[in-house]
């Protein structure tokens, strides 16, 4: 079954910095790879996605980069704030009219000083 | 409003003392799935069903059964719970992809289950 590996586990960033985190996977027939974002006490929520289609997307201050070859993507986020503190998670997915399984990877706390 | 509701938030119960975890999603999709999160762990699938009467094993299944005789709903079963089963539980709705349309996972707002 797909693997999926994050890392890193925790990131501390000053406010304004960039934070990037970087993911995994194994199974070449994944095609859809979304970013979970979880604030304290609260559900996973999507921030964004990317398919297999296409190398790089972008929203706002975020952006999502993959890596078809090497079986890798990452999650980058520029001028960072307080509030994009929270735990994220990377995912990954191979959509068939079956369903959409998806592996998880183990998370990123991320901390934005001030 | 979308949405994907879990009941209870939070439940304390006794080792062997059967409970239940329901779901319900109002957005007619057609995958569900149950996860558990434990500490350096991440989200693991527990079981999912991809439309009426249609369940099957994720990844750690034990101690665990589900059923979906509804398309909203989706329960999560203990029948003999044990302090191992103790994490944080989410259920997730999506709709089953269709040449990667659509496919955005929905969660609840989950379950701090503590087995004692």
């Amino acid at each position: 079954g797909e693997n999926v590996e994050q890392h890193p586990s925790t990131l501390s960033v000053q406010e304004g910095d960039s934070a990037v985190i970087k993911c995994t996977y194994s199974d070449s027939a994944s095609n859809y790879f979304p970013w979970y974002k979880q604030e304290l006490g609260k559900r996973p929520q999507l921030i964004i996605d990317i398919r297999s289609n296409v190398g790089e997307k972008k929203d706002q201050r975020i952006a999502v980069t993959l890596n078809k070859t090497a079986k890798h993507f990452s999650l980058h986020i520029t001028e960072t704030q307080p509030e994009d503190s929270a735990v994220y998670f990377c995912a990954a997915c191979m959509v068939t009219g079956g369903g959409n399984k998806l592996t998880f990877g183990t998370g990123t706390q991320l901390k934005v000083e001030l | 409003e979308a949405q994907v509701t879990q009941n209870p938030r939070y439940l304390i119960t006794v080792t062997g003392k059967k409970l239940t975890v329901t779901c319900s999603q109002n957005m007619n999709h057609e995958y569900m799935s149950w996860y558990r999160q434990d500490p350096g762990l991440g989200l693991r699938q527990i079981y999912y069903s991809m439309n009426v009467e249609v369940t099957d094993k994720g990844d750690v299944p034990e101690g665990y059964k589900v059923s979906r005789k509804e398309k909203r709903n989706f329960p999560l079963i203990l029948e003999s719970p044990s302090p191992n089963q103790t994490s944080l539980y989410f259920c997730a709705s999506s709709f089953r992809g269709r040449g990667a349309m659509n496919t955005e996972a929905f969660f609840g707002q989950g379950t701090r289950l503590t087995v004692v």
